[in-house]
């Protein structure tokens, strides 16, 4: 497609479940990025992907948070035993250059 | 650590007149600055960017100005228009490492709303 695309784009879950979010760059970008943005808040840095070396994954908060990136392109979040306090939108972004180009982000409520 | 930081959080400005979004940054070795703009429900989006061994870079209606002395950067709007109600963003591209990572850091954001 023409930009990065983010599915679902919300996500109802129950205290405890595990989910999984979708991100599809934009086709030939070879750096993938996901941020978690709490409401009014601003944007936390989870996992970066550069092409096929290993992902930086400083970001993810806590071991029930893992991401993968199959094959250079889409990437999975996936967030186990989810919380109340994961709720927030993931968004997720490719680069070229020295920008970065968003999807509109997968807002997950965990009740 | 690294910080990029707003200080101010909410602005509100009339329409017409001209907006100043303020940000500052920790890290001396970024050599890379974007400003970006995120409406209601969407991804934050480029506006426009400055590099290191600039201090001022002019887009349509938006300046961006850098001073490394302070580690300050901000965002001026003219004639700000309704369009213009959105949250911004600064955001530092760190140094560059083997293999091409690179961190970006982002600040908390401003809302700024417009008058009409």
């Amino acid at each position: 497609g023409a930009g990065v695309s983010q599915s679902p784009s919300n996500k109802v879950t129950e205290k405890g479940k595990d989910v999984e979010l979708r991100c599809d760059p934009i086709s030939g970008h070879t750096a993938l990025y996901w941020y978690r943005q709490s409401l009014g808040q601003g944007l936390e840095f989870l996992i970066y992907f550069q092409g096929n070396s290993a992902p930086d994954k400083s970001g993810l908060p806590s071991d029930r948070f893992s991401a993968e990136r199959t094959g250079g392109s889409v990437s999975t979040l996936t967030i186990q035993r989810t919380q109340q306090e994961d709720s927030a939108v993931y968004l997720c972004a490719s680069k070229n250059g020295q920008k970065l180009f968003f999807g509109s982000g997968t807002q997950l409520s965990v009740l | 650590g690294e910080s990029v930081g707003l200080h101010l959080p909410t602005l509100s400005v009339q329409e017409g007149d001209n907006s100043i979004i303020n940000c500052a940054y920790s890290n001396s070795a970024s050599d890379y600055f974007i400003w970006y703009k995120q409406e209601s429900g969407k991804g934050p989006q480029f506006i426009i960017d400055i590099r290191s061994n600039m201090d001022k870079r002019q887009g349509q209606r938006v300046t961006v100005l850098l001073n490394k002395t302070v580690k300050h950067l901000s965002l001026q709007i003219a004639a700000t228009q309704p369009g213009d109600s959105a949250v911004y963003f600064c955001a530092e591209n760190g140094v560059v490492y083997s293999g091409g990572y690179q961190k970006v850091t982002f600040g908390t954001g401003t809302k700024l709303q417009v008058i009409p």
